[in-house]
């Protein structure tokens, strides 16, 4: 079964401290993973785009990683902010020309407190 | 600027009304998206749209229909509501050939 697991669940980190969010997959065939961050009350929006040869993708402050044979990807942010206190939400793709074969991670609940 | 517009933003409903959720967008985007999310869940897609006159269905799509009959307009369409479809809907678009989607900041819907 395609499913998108995220670890950890939530995470409380002091402002400008590094952190790591990870994300394992088992979509398969895998087309790209995206990294979507999503204020409360607001929609997702995107943070990065990666497809199977990419290894790291960077937007700022935010860069993410993907090993397509293990399956695993992960974003770093770098020197926190408060403005980060978001969900942060994995996406990967199955088929390219599938619309329907795209599977969204539960998210990680980031808190970033002063 | 507008991009991805959803109304309303919030609604009650009691068990067996129905209700349309609007979305509209102005980036003159191909593809458009339903999806709903529960609590600690991800995202799940109801239904969604490669061009005008063209719609399919997603993973959940029972209770709802849709329509495209404008590039602009996805609206989808909840008939007999039900308790289980209290969620949090979100419209999505994205342009031909990426995999980029942009979201409406959500329909938060309570049926009581």
């Amino acid at each position: 079964k395609n499913q998108v697991e995220q670890s950890p669940q939530s995470l409380i980190i002091l402002e400008g401290k590094n952190c790591t969010l990870q994300c394992n997959y088992t979509v398969s065939p895998f087309s790209n993973l995206r990294w979507y961050k999503q204020d409360t009350g607001r929609g997702p929006v995107s943070l990065t785009i990666m497809t199977f040869s990419e290894n790291t993708k960077s937007n700022g402050r935010y860069t993410a990683t993907l090993d397509a044979d293990t399956k695993q990807s992960s974003l770093h942010i770098t020197a926190s902010q408060l403005s980060d206190s978001a969900s942060y939400i994995c996406v990967v793709s199955g088929l390219k020309t599938s619309y329907d074969k795209v599977i969204f991670g539960p998210g990680t609940s980031l808190s970033v407190i002063p | 600027n507008a991009g991805v517009t959803q109304t309303p933003k919030f609604r009650i409903l009691k068990i067996g009304q129905s209700m349309t959720l609007q979305c509209t967008q102005d980036m003159n985007h191909n593809y458009m998206y339903w999806y709903r999310q529960d609590p600690g869940m991800g995202l799940k897609l109801i239904y969604y749209s490669v061009g005008a006159g063209i719609t399919d269905k997603g993973e959940v799509p029972n209770g709802y229909n849709v329509s495209r009959s404008t590039t602009e307009d996805f609206p989808l369409r909840l008939e007999l509501a039900a308790p289980s479809q209290t969620s949090v809907y979100f419209c999505a678009s994205s342009p031909l050939g990426t995999a980029i989607q942009y979201f409406g900041a959500g329909t938060r819907l309570s049926v009581l």
